[in-house]
């Protein structure tokens, strides 16, 4: 399996524009936690899932911010829309439950201008 | 409610120096505690769990559940150990699989 992983890598945009973080899980796994990673805050925990369920959004920011999970292998993290404070690091990761560890994908870097 | 608490942002200590990266939680339950690294431009990946006891790449860390404390130790600093360091904390029981961070410890080695 090759991890988790994100897409882009990077994004830069402009403020008001939409933008869609996406993240395919380790297959297998039932739960996908996003995060968001910033100087000032750290590793903020925004919303994760389990069997493709959100079980506790309460660290989302605002409405702005929307996630799915359509199904067990790709869940998306919506912005919109976007403002310069939502820059930061998007991390997903995910975990089989049972076992301890959580695997990180390389996260996406966002810029909003 | 979960929290973990890092207090220090920054650590600087040189090469060969003990250091100590200093975890404080919260949590009314028996927790799960683990602690992450990140090195330069790679993804975060587990450095150590409370439930295995064990040492790796030289650090340990004990669960003192009396100070609610996860303290990450290693008797003799490398350069390769600069990294951002995450004390996280996972509830027990159930659905809670929630994994919550401290907002990281940054450490640099001096050689």
């Amino acid at each position: 399996d090759a991890g988790v992983i994100q897409s882009p890598r990077h994004e830069v945009t402009e403020m008001g524009q939409e933008v869609t973080l996406r993240c395919k899980p380790i297959s297998g796994h039932d739960y996908l936690f996003w995060y968001r990673q910033t100087m000032m805050r750290g590793l903020e925990l925004l919303i994760y899932f389990n069997n493709n369920v959100p079980i506790d959004d309460s660290g989302m920011p605002e409405d702005r911010f929307s996630a799915k999970m359509p199904n067990a292998s790709f869940s998306t993290l919506k912005i919109q829309p976007s403002e310069p404070r939502d820059s930061a690091v998007y991390f997903c990761a995910s975990n089989l439950q049972g076992y301890t560890e959580a695997f990180f994908g390389q996260g996406t870097r966002l810029t909003v201008v | 409610a979960q929290r973990v608490t890092q207090p220090e942002k920054l650590l600087s200590v040189f090469k060969g120096a003990p250091v100590e990266l200093k975890c404080n939680y919260s949590y009314s339950g028996s927790p799960e505690l683990f602690w992450y690294v990140q090195y330069s431009r790679q993804r975060l990946q587990l450095l150590l769990r409370h439930i295995s006891r064990e040492s790796i790449k030289g650090f340990t860390a004990d669960l003192n559940k009396g100070e609610t404390s996860f303290h990450l130790k290693k008797p003799f600093a490398q350069e390769e150990d600069s990294a951002m360091y995450y004390c996280a904390l996972r509830g027990s029981g159930g659905s809670n699989y929630k994994l919550t961070f401290g907002k990281g410890t940054l450490l640099t080695v001096n050689p």
